[in-house]
Formats: structure tokens, sequence, C-alpha cells
């Protein structure tokens, strides 16, 4: 069955400090796509990234990068030189194709606070 | 183009009511999908419709139900409220049918029932 852990409830950084958010998932498909969603205080899930299970290569974007590792389920979001405005709770998810229609299953979410 | 709408955004109703939540997706995207975000248990899978046709359904009683009109926008209702219900509900819409696309998630509505 598909699960998403997210192990960092709550973290809190200073501004200008790196942050990495973990995400190890559970699949037992061989082809599924991972999702990393932000949801600020507004409440409105905003789309970060979509990875699909044969591209492990890892992504930057801006500050933002990711670290896809298969060997280890992982799916890791770093965040560097964070910024007050990235303060949100951070969601990990999990699609796999042969559930079709079967939609999203997301982490629990880290909360991460960053300090002026 | 115009982002995941959702009406109202606040509603109160006392239990025992029944409620009707509304989704318009983004212009163009077929499918739409409901989740309900808890303190307790987070953000849970209730519903996806594509093409009119209910293609999924989560773990909820049948109290909840949902329908998908020709034009995509889509409702969820809730009969029977319970306090357990208090939540907010996202409405999130895909291009495809929505197992691998990425989903786009409109603000939400919070519902509190009394």
């Amino acid at each position: 069955a598909q699960k998403v852990t997210q192990a960092q409830t709550e973290i809190s950084v200073v501004e200008k400090e790196d942050v990495t958010l973990d995400c190890v998932y559970e699949t037992r498909d061989t082809t599924y796509y991972l999702f990393w969603y932000k949801q600020p205080p507004s409440g409105e899930l905003v789309f970060l990234i979509r990875r699909n299970s044969f591209d492990e290569q890892n992504e930057i974007s801006g500050r933002y990068s990711w670290n896809f590792q298969k060997s280890t389920s992982s799916f890791n979001f770093t965040i560097t030189a964070s910024q007050v405005v990235d303060s949100a709770v951070y969601f990990c998810a999990l699609s796999e194709e042969n559930n079709y229609g079967q939609n999203f299953v997301f982490g629990p979410g880290t909360r991460l606070s960053v300090l002026p | 183009k115009a982002g995941v709408t959702q009406t109202p955004r606040y509603l109160i109703k006392t239990r025992g009511q029944q409620v009707t939540l509304s989704c318009s997706p983004i212009s163009g995207h077929r499918s739409v999908s409901w989740y309900q975000q808890t303190p307790g248990q987070g953000l849970q899978f209730l519903f996806e419709y594509f093409s009119e046709t209910q293609r999924n359904k989560g773990n909820f009683p049948g109290r909840f139900s949902g329908r998908q009109f020709s034009n995509s926008r889509s409702e969820m209702n809730v009969s029977t409220l319970e306090l357990g219900d208090s939540a907010l509900y996202l409405c999130a819409s895909s291009l495809d049918q929505g197992g691998t696309d990425t989903q786009y998630f409109g603000p939400g509505t919070r519902l509190t029932v009394l």
C-alpha cells in the first residue's frame, strides 16, 4: 500500500540557514510520481515539484532543490538560504500509476518556521 | 488563467444539517478531486470526478457525496453533519484523470460544525 512518511513534524531555523525536509515513501509499483506542495497560512496548497520514478536526477529551482533516491525511497527537499516567506507547512505526496484514480497519498506534513 | 475557485470560503453549520460546497476547476481541466484536511487526520482523499463520473472514492461514509457537471464544475455534499466534519475541504483539478497528473488546489472551504 502507498504510504508517505515525513518524520519531522516541526522545524525552526533562522533566516539564511539551509534546511532539508525529509520524505520517505512506500510503494509496490515501479511507476509512480512524487510531489511536494507548500501550504502557507492562507491554506491553499501550492505545487512545487512533480517527479516520476524513472527520473532520479536531482533538480534545482532557485533556492529549492530536491534529492530523489530510489535506493532509500526518499525524496528530500532542501531550501537554501531560507527566508521568512518560506514559513509554511510542506507536504510530500505519492501517486501510483497503477492505482488509477486512487489519487494522492499525502504525508503528514512538516511545519517550517523561519525566524528573522 | 484563473486558478481553482471554491465557494463559499467559510461556512458554519449545526449538527444534523447538510451542506453543499462548490469547486470550479482551471479552464480545460477535466478531473476534480476533493480532500478533507483536519489537524488529526491530515489530508485525506474523498473522491475524484472525471467527465462527470466518479472514478474513485476514499474511505468516507455515504454521507459524503459529490457530482460533476458537464462544464467540469463539481459539488460535494455532506448530509447529517457531525462535529467531526469540521475541516478544511480542498478541491484540486488536473488535466487528465488526476492519478498522476499534477493537481492544482483551490483555497479551500473551511467548514465549522457546531
